[in-house]
């Protein structure tokens, strides 16, 4: 199993360019999430989806948005790309019902925003 | 109420040494509280965690303590390792909200 994947691995925007960041998971999860990583700030949660075709707003959802049209997957779109948006994106998922509410995360994708 | 402080924002410890990181909550609704370490390059992965009818729970070197009237909690990692060098995060949960509220991170750094 791959677990969670992410493509890009990296990418440098200039500011107004749009882009999409795709997730990919393996493991039948349900949950499937959106975070970036800025230093000193930890993990804040862009957008979330509890199942194929829904998704819900999470702490700093402004200038992103997403879809979940196949269960396995999660996109991330950021239509006009801003500096303020340079930051490490992380996907994570997990299974509903799960004791432990464990998120297993991708790799990351490095943004850069000129 | 929603969020968890941790401390400290880095830390040195020389090998065989006790690597103490702590982090406090408001929220008691809170009833899940994971460790997560992350190496550089890589995603957060789960260390440990424990549930607050559990003063303390144990797996290997790594301990969390929990303080349920302080609403604290720490992570100790005993012995300390060059290999446990990586940044550590604390998170908290609310019952079926699969939501992680996470701490901002501590950097740790083992010398050997």
């Amino acid at each position: 199993n791959a677990g969670v994947t992410q493509t890009p691995k990296f990418r440098v925007l200039k500011t107004g360019q749009s882009m999409t960041l795709l997730c990919a998971q393996d493991m039948n999860h349900e949950y499937m999430y959106w975070y970036r990583q800025d230093p000193g700030m930890g993990l804040r949660l862009i957008h979330y989806s509890v199942g194929e075709g829904t998704t819900a707003k999470g702490e700093v959802p402004d200038g992103y948005n997403v879809s979940r049209l196949k269960k396995q997957n999660f996109l991330l779109g950021l239509e006009s790309a801003a500096p303020s948006q340079t930051s490490v994106y992380f996907c994570a998922s997990n299974r509903r019902g799960s004791v432990s509410y464990e998120q297993y995360f991708g790799p990351g994708t490095r943004l850069t925003v000129t | 109420q929603q969020q968890v402080k941790q401390s400290p924002q880095s830390l040195i410890v020389q090998k065989g040494g006790i690597s103490i990181i702590n982090c406090a909550y408001e929220n008691t609704a809170f009833d899940y509280f994971p460790w997560y370490q992350q190496f550089p390059g890589k995603g957060p992965a789960l260390l440990i965690a424990i549930r607050p009818d559990v003063s303390e729970k144990k797996e290997g070197r790594f301990t969390i303590s929990f303080n349920k009237s302080a609403k604290q909690f720490s992570l100790h990692i005993m012995d300390s390792q060059p290999g446990d060098s990586a940044t550590y995060f604390c998170a908290a949960s609310i019952g079926s909200n699969y939501q992680l509220i996470w701490g901002a991170g501590t950097k740790l750094i083992i010398k050997p």
